[in-house]
């Protein structure tokens, strides 16, 4: 079957530090796949996408690698904040009857300490 | 810009009422979704809409029903309620099949 696996484990790092998340997946041949944070209470916010011949892409101080050999993505915080606080989820397309819709990982949660 | 708007935020149910859960989005998007979470299992898709007129089972679909009503809207609809349907659900929609997502603020619902 379909798994998508995150670190249920919660990270904690000092401010400052680059904080590094993890997203592994079974039985998937995915095109691209997706970051998102949440935060408690509210809805998921998308973060960043990449894509299959996409080795690497950054935004501001997020880094995502892709991997499709060792099907894993990496997911970077530089220079973490308090404020980047949360729960972080990984995504990928399932193919279905009518084109693709997301499966989502169970997400890892972030704390961020002064 | 409202982008996706959930109706109700909260609502409690006796087991067996029915309910109807509203979703709209402003941004003209093709595609809609409907998600529970739940401690410990994360975001479980239960339907979606790829383009108005379309819709297609999740993970999750036994017990739910959708109507994809036009292009702005999607509403979910629980004919039985059981208290394994207590959850926080989300509606999403995006451009495309291959876009990013922008959810509602969900609905907390519990079945009692």
């Amino acid at each position: 079957s379909q798994k998508i696996e995150q670190n249920s484990e919660a990270l904690n790092i000092q401010e400052g530090k680059t904080a590094t998340l993890t997203c592994n997946y079974t039985n998937y041949s995915p095109a691209y796949l997706q970051w998102y944070r949440q935060d408690p209470g509210r809805g998921p916010v998308f973060l960043l996408l990449i894509r299959e011949n996409e080795k690497e892409k950054r935004k501001e101080r997020l880094k995502v690698t892709f991997d499709t050999t060792l099907k894993q993505s990496l997911f970077h915080i530089t220079a973490s904040q308090p404020a980047d606080s949360a729960t972080y989820l990984c995504a990928l397309a399932l193919t279905t009857n009518s084109g693709y819709a997301l499966n989502f990982g169970k997400g890892t949660s972030l704390l961020v300490t002064p | 810009n409202a982008g996706v708007t959930q109706t109700p935020k909260f609502q409690v149910l006796k087991t067996g009422q029915s309910m109807t859960l509203q979703c709209a989005q402003d941004m003209n998007h093709n595609s809609m979704y409907w998600y529970r979470q739940d401690p410990g299992m994360g975001l479980r898709l239960i339907y979606y809409s790829a383009s108005e007129g379309t819709t297609d089972k999740g993970e999750v679909p036994n017990g739910y029903n959708v109507s994809r009503l036009n292009k702005r809207e999607f509403s979910l609809r629980l004919e039985s309620a059981a208290p394994s349907q207590t959850s926080v659900y989300f509606c999403a929609s995006s451009a495309g099949a291959i876009e990013k997502l922008f959810f509602g603020s969900g609905t907390q619902l519990s079945v009692l």
